[in-house]
């Protein structure tokens, strides 16, 4: 059973800070990794997607893969209270085109 | 560009009923996958379509099917409905479906089981 792990939260954070938020995985075999923002009643939205170690920087998002310890986080900059939403780590299953999602870290931006 | 559209947004059924959820994704799209949301579980996956095809299938029971048409379109049907379906049916898709694509998710399908 393929699995992601994500801190449920809720993780608070001023406005302002910056927000991290981190991702475990098992499969070790996984390539492609993506994070996934959701607003309450809304579907996920794709934020950001890494596929090499190291970071990757859009705006104010900073997502980071280590495939040696299975680790992915997002960083969120200057966090706002429009950031307020639920992050997904998703994870490509190797060997299949599907994704196994985390349960998601819901986080909480205060003005 | 029109994004993935799902129908019916909400639907309230009896158990032992049986309901088809529709979607229509991004045009040019071929590849359609469906998740099932609670919120204990999360996101999960339920199969994945492409020209037609079943391609790959999560851990759900018989009694949760689907199919895609030749213009993409796919439709999932749950029969003999239980409390525990109550959830929110995601569709989405992704240009071929091949590793590392990203998917597009639609709205949702709100499913309530009475």
């Amino acid at each position: 059973q393929k699995e992601v792990e994500q801190n449920s939260g809720p993780l608070s954070v001023p406005e302002g800070a910056i927000a991290s938020l981190n991702c475990t995985y098992s499969d070790r075999g996984s390539q492609s990794f993506f994070w996934y923002r959701q607003y309450s009643g809304k579907s996920p939205e794709l934020i950001m997607s890494i596929y090499s170690n190291g970071d990757k920087e859009d705006g104010r998002f900073t997502a980071q893969l280590n495939k040696a310890s299975q680790y992915v986080s997002l960083l969120i900059r200057d966090s706002q209270p429009s950031d307020s939403a639920t992050y997904l780590c998703a994870v490509e299953d190797s060997g299949y085109s599907t994704l196994t999602f985390g349960k998601g870290t819901m986080l909480l931006v205060s003005p | 560009k029109a994004g993935v559209t799902q129908t019916p947004r909400y639907l309230i059924k009896t158990r032992g009923q049986q309901v088809t959820l529709s979607c229509s994704p991004i045009s040019g799209h071929r590849s359609v996958s469906w998740y099932q949301q609670t919120p204990g579980q999360g996101l999960q996956f339920l199969f994945e379509y492409f020209s037609e095809t079943q391609r790959n299938k999560g851990n759900f029971p018989g009694r949760f099917s689907g199919r895609q048409f030749s213009n993409s379109r796919s439709e999932m049907n749950v029969s003999t409905l239980e409390l525990g379906d109550s959830a929110l049916y995601l569709c989405a898709s992704s240009l071929a479906g091949a590793g590392g694509e990203k998917l597009f998710f639609g709205s949702g399908t709100q499913l309530s089981v009475l």
